[in-house]
């Protein structure tokens, strides 16, 4: 059964912190990505790598950077957490091309 | 941003009634696929069609495309009560190491 696994389901973090969110697949797939999930807002993407050490910007990267030294693994970094980064964060993987994603189950994150 | 709208918001259905869901997006497509998501949890792949294609069924879902109107449609026949979730519409470019871009979604609820 293919899996990518986040490394935590609900996290609760200080203002100013700095804190990594990790994704890891087992599917051997290029395409790897980072989301937040707000109410009323959907599926808004912050980062995406198609290839080991690349990186492309989504549409909301302000306040994150990323990390793929190993293509089955990817980490969301938040230089320093804010109360706006509260949300829901989901990693996904996909082969190359267009074709289906597979996500975590996500990352709760409350910043206090 | 390049983020689809779903229509409606929110649907309440009783079971056994069939439940449609609409999908608008803004550019050129390689394919469009349709995702579901539990509450709480991450999403999963319900179907994918082509930018060639114009409809595709999976057991009880049915989609269509209008590349035209830049539209989609879910519906998803015989709803029953497991049916309740958000659903979400992905479009995938043309372009070579593009992610998928989600829409806000439809929360649909089927009770019995």
């Amino acid at each position: 059964d293919v899996k990518v696994t986040q490394s935590s389901r609900y996290l609760v973090k200080r203002t100013g912190e700095k804190v990594f969110l990790e994704c890891v697949q087992d599917m051997d797939h290029e395409n790897m990505f980072w989301y937040r999930q707000d109410p009323g807002l959907g599926l808004r993407l912050i980062y995406f790598s198609y290839d080991v050490k690349m990186k492309e910007k989504g549409d909301i990267p302000e306040g994150y950077s990323v990390s793929r030294e190993k293509k089955e693994r990817f980490s969301l970094i938040l230089e320093s957490a804010s109360t706006n980064q509260t949300s829901m964060y989901l990693c996904a993987s996909s082969p190359p091309g267009a074709g289906e994603a597979f996500f975590g189950q996500g990352t709760r994150l409350t910043v206090v | 941003s390049q983020q689809g709208e779903e229509d409606p918001q929110a649907l309440s259905i009783q079971e056994g009634e069939n439940a449609t869901m609409n999908c608008s997006y803004k550019t050129s497509i390689n394919n469009l696929q349709w995702y579901r998501q539990n509450s709480g949890r991450g999403l999963v792949h319900l179907i994918l069609i082509r930018s060639n294609e114009r409809e595709k069924h999976s057991g009880r879902l049915r989609v269509t495309l209008d590349t035209s109107k830049k539209s989609s449609s879910l519906l998803i026949t015989a709803s029953r009560a497991a049916d309740t979730a958000s659903y979400f519409c992905a479009t995938a470019t043309n372009q070579a190491g593009t992610a998928l871009i989600f829409g806000k979604g439809t929360t649909l609820s089927v009770s019995s």
